[in-house]
C-alpha cells in the first residue's frame, strides 16, 4: 500500500525558534496533501491544502504565515511553523491522496511541544 | 465545525463483544470513510463507502450510511484487544477538492481482554 512518511516524529523546541516538519509520499506520486492539527483526544482539524507547484489552501482561521507550507515536488511537503509559541505545542499530521485520489494515507504525525 | 461526529465518545468492551459507533454529518457527500488511530501515531484507513451504497463489508468490519439521516455506523464484530484505539468518521463535501476531508472527534474504543 502507500506510504507516507513524516519527520520528525518529536520535536521540543523554544518559543520563538521555527521548527520544520516533512511530508514523503515514498512509493507514489502526491499531487496534494493535506496538513491536520490535532489537539489531545480531539479530531484532526483539518489546516491547509497543499498543491505541488503552486500555493498553499489554507482553512479559515488557519494564519498563512504561521505556518508555511511548500510543496516542492511530487513526493515532497513541508509544514514549517514559524516564531513558535507554547499555544501551537499539539499534534501534526500530514496525510495524502493515494493512487484513486479518494483514500487518504496519513503520516505518523509529529508531536510538536514548544517550551 | 467540521463534518462529522461520533457518539459514543468513549466505548468500554470485553473481547468477543461487538462493538458498534456511530456518526452524523451535515452535508451532501460523495462517500464516507472510516479511520483508526492508535495513540499517538497517524491514521489508518478503514473502509470506504460511496453516497449510493447502504451497506459494506470488511473482514470483521460493517458499515452502513443512511444518507437521508445524514449518519453512518460501524460495527466491530468479535472485538479483540487489539482493536484497542480511537476511530473516526470521516466524509468529504460535494465539489470539494478530491481527498479533502472532514473528520468527526472520534470514538475511544478499549477493548478488555
Amino acid at each position: 500500500g502507500a506510504v507516507v512518511s513524516q519527520h520528525p516524529s518529536r520535536v521540543i523546541c523554544k518559543s520563538g525558534t521555527s521548527v520544520k516538519i516533512e511530508c514523503r509520499s515514498l512509493d507514489f506520486q502526491a499531487t496534494t496533501m493535506f496538513w491536520y492539527r490535532q489537539f489531545p483526544k480531539q479530531s484532526l482539524m483539518l489546516m491547509a491544502t497543499s498543491n505541488e507547484g503552486s500555493k498553499a489552501t489554507y482553512e479559515q482561521g488557519v494564519e498563512k504565515d504561521k505556518f508555511l507550507i511548500n510543496h516542492a515536488s511530487l513526493t515532497l511537503s513541508t509544514l514549517t511553523v514559524t516564531s513558535a509559541h507554547p499555544e501551537d505545542s499539539s499534534f501534526y499530521i500530514c496525510s495524502a491522496t493515494g493512487p484513486g485520489g479518494e483514500k487518504l494515507f496519513f503520516g505518523s504525525g509529529t508531536q510538536l511541544s514548544v517550551l | 465545525s467540521q463534518q462529522g461526529e461520533e457518539d459514543p465518545q468513549a466505548l468500554s468492551i470485553q473481547e468477543g463483544e461487538n462493538a458498534t459507533m456511530n456518526c452524523s454529518y451535515k452535508t451532501s457527500i460523495n462517500n464516507l470513510q472510516w479511520y483508526r488511530q492508535n495513540s499517538g501515531r497517524g491514521l489508518v484507513h478503514l473502509i470506504l463507502i460511496r453516497s449510493n451504497e447502504r451497506e459494506k463489508h470488511s473482514g470483521r468490519l460493517r458499515v452502513t450510511l443512511d444518507t437521508s439521516k445524514k449518519s453512518s455506523s460501524l460495527l466491530i464484530t468479535a472485538s479483540r484487544a487489539a482493536d484497542t484505539a480511537s476511530y473516526f468518521c470521516a466524509t468529504d463535501k460535494r465539489g470539494s477538492t478530491l481527498g479533502r476531508l472532514y473528520f468527526g472527534r472520534g470514538t475511544q474504543l478499549t477493548v478488555w481482554p
